[in-house]
């Protein structure tokens, strides 16, 4: 069963920093790319941004540019969101999900990590 | 501001048939790139729906269906059950944001 099971909800201070992954399960990991989606508490899907893990290219939507880092380990086929300085506004549920060419859209989602950003 | 624009609600009653819009532009819909819908249920992971504007994933039920025309695209759902309370969100590829994919803001289908 292909399957993308993300790591567990945090809670953390503004300012810290945070890596929150994705594991991939029951396909090949580097013939995918893997996109992010956050989510905003109450709100509508925003695509992040995507990478291919094969060679990491990776792409940002202008609004997360600068904002988060994606990155992709071949080995542990997990593809990692990461932030270095959280802001409250970064309170939202982010998903992973699997997409394959443009034209077959994002077929698998992970369940969702919530990160959570307060004082 | 999404630059793909859904309606904010939709209703139908059970077994009635309904259609969710997804407006763009020339520089995403208008260009020819594919239009996909996700279903997300409430407290889920959104699921995929219908990709390249037209095709169903295998296990999406058949009175799910997709078309495109212009700078539109549209999601009906045909015989409404009450388990397609939700809501639903188009995507798609614009080039003006730096060839970026962008997400509609999501209409929230409500059954009566």
């Amino acid at each position: 069963e292909v399957q993308l099971v993300q790591s567990g909800a945090e809670v953390k201070e503004p300012g810290e920093s945070l890596k929150i992954s994705c594991k991939a399960s029951g396909y090949r990991f580097v013939t995918h790319w893997i996109g992010w989606v956050r989510q905003m508490p109450g709100k509508g899907l925003e695509y992040m941004g995507i990478i291919f893990p094969g060679d990491s290219d990776t792409t940002y939507s202008p609004t997360f540019q600068g904002q988060v880092t994606m990155s992709a380990d071949m080995s542990t086929s997990t593809a990692t969101l990461q932030w270095t300085s959280l802001k409250a506004s970064d309170t939202a549920t982010y998903y992973c999900t699997r997409r394959g060419d443009k034209s077959k859209g994002m077929d698998v989602w992970g369940q969702g990590t919530t990160v959570t950003v307060s004082s | 501001q999404s630059v793909l624009t859904q309606p904010p609600s939709v209703s139908g009653a059970p077994g009635q048939r309904v259609t969710l819009s997804c407006s763009g532009t020339s520089s995403n819909i208008g260009a020819g790139y594919d239009v996909h819908w996700y279903q997300q249920l409430p407290g889920t992971a959104p699921k995929l729906l219908i990709y390249g504007d037209t095709n169903r994933p295998s296990g999406v039920p058949a009175r799910f269906s997709g078309s495109k025309s212009g700078t539109s695209a549209s999601l009906t759902i045909s015989g409404l059950q009450a388990e397609d309370e939700g809501d639903y969100y188009c995507q798609s590829f614009d080039t003006r944001l730096s060839g970026s994919d962008i997400f509609g803001g999501g209409t929230k289908l409500t059954v009566l």
